[in-house]
């Protein structure tokens, strides 16, 4: 089973600044197969991004995925007020096996 | 507009069966680009895949939770199902269901999902 580790475990940032979150893989994935999600308080989670850099439908360009391999990056690269919530990577692998990340909090400083 | 509704009971007892179904509207489930799961989270932790089913019946379970899980798929009333059996209070969590997509060149990420359903392990 492939294990993600996601890091940090929290980040706090304000309001317009970048936010960069890491998702690493212990054996390589095919970036075709990583995904990430937003959850927000008593909500499902939300696809961001698929195919590693693909964005799903409807989800602003300030998110942007990127990586290969082992280590795989969310990027949002100006913060606003509802992007405040927790982050999951989720990885695809053989006969449909799926796991995801522990998240990443991004809460505002 | 895809939607997932998850229902069953919200309290099971130690030992018991845990029984939900998911009724998809707004699409088929039998579409061949798409597999259908079933996810969990448990209070303030993260998420876990229970197992995934296609409208043929092809399944994959979780290592973890194989021996205490079986999911199956209807076709005919547009829903699939999860029984997980011998509960504790581990399995104490949120269950979701949602859609996996899974054509050749297209697949291995949940695009919509349900608005899950809360089920607690107690006597």
């Amino acid at each position: 089973e492939t294990v993600l580790t996601q890091s940090p475990g929290t980040l706090s940032l304000s309001p317009g600044e970048r936010a960069t979150l890491s998702c690493r893989a212990s054996q390589s994935v095919s970036s075709s197969y990583l995904a990430w999600y937003q959850q927000k308080p008593g909500q499902a989670p939300r696809l961001l991004i698929y195919g590693a850099s693909s964005r799903a439908t409807g989800i602003p360009d300030r998110f942007s995925g990127s990586g290969s391999g082992t280590d795989f990056t969310l990027t949002i690269s100006r913060l606003e007020p509802e992007d405040f919530a927790v982050y999951y990577c989720q990885q695809y692998g053989n006969s449909l096996s799926i796991t995801f990340g522990q998240g990443t909090r991004l809460e505002i400083k | 507009q895809l939607q997932l509704q998850e229902s069953g009971p919200g309290l099971v007892k130690p030992s018991e069966t845990l029984s939900l179904i998911c009724i998809v509207s707004g699409g088929s489930i039998s579409s061949s680009s798409y597999f259908w799961g079933w996810i969990r989270q448990s209070p303030g932790k993260g998420l876990e895949s229970i197992g995934n089913i296609y409208y043929s019946g092809t399944t994959y379970y979780n290592p973890s939770l194989k021996s205490r899980v079986t999911i199956s798929v209807d076709t005919s009333k547009n829903q699939f199902s999860l029984k997980l059996n011998s509960v504790t209070a581990a399995d104490t969590a949120v269950y979701y269901c949602a859609r996996l997509r899974g054509s050749v060149y297209d697949r291995g990420y949940f695009d919509s999902w349900g608005q899950g359903t809360q089920v607690t392990v107690s006597s």
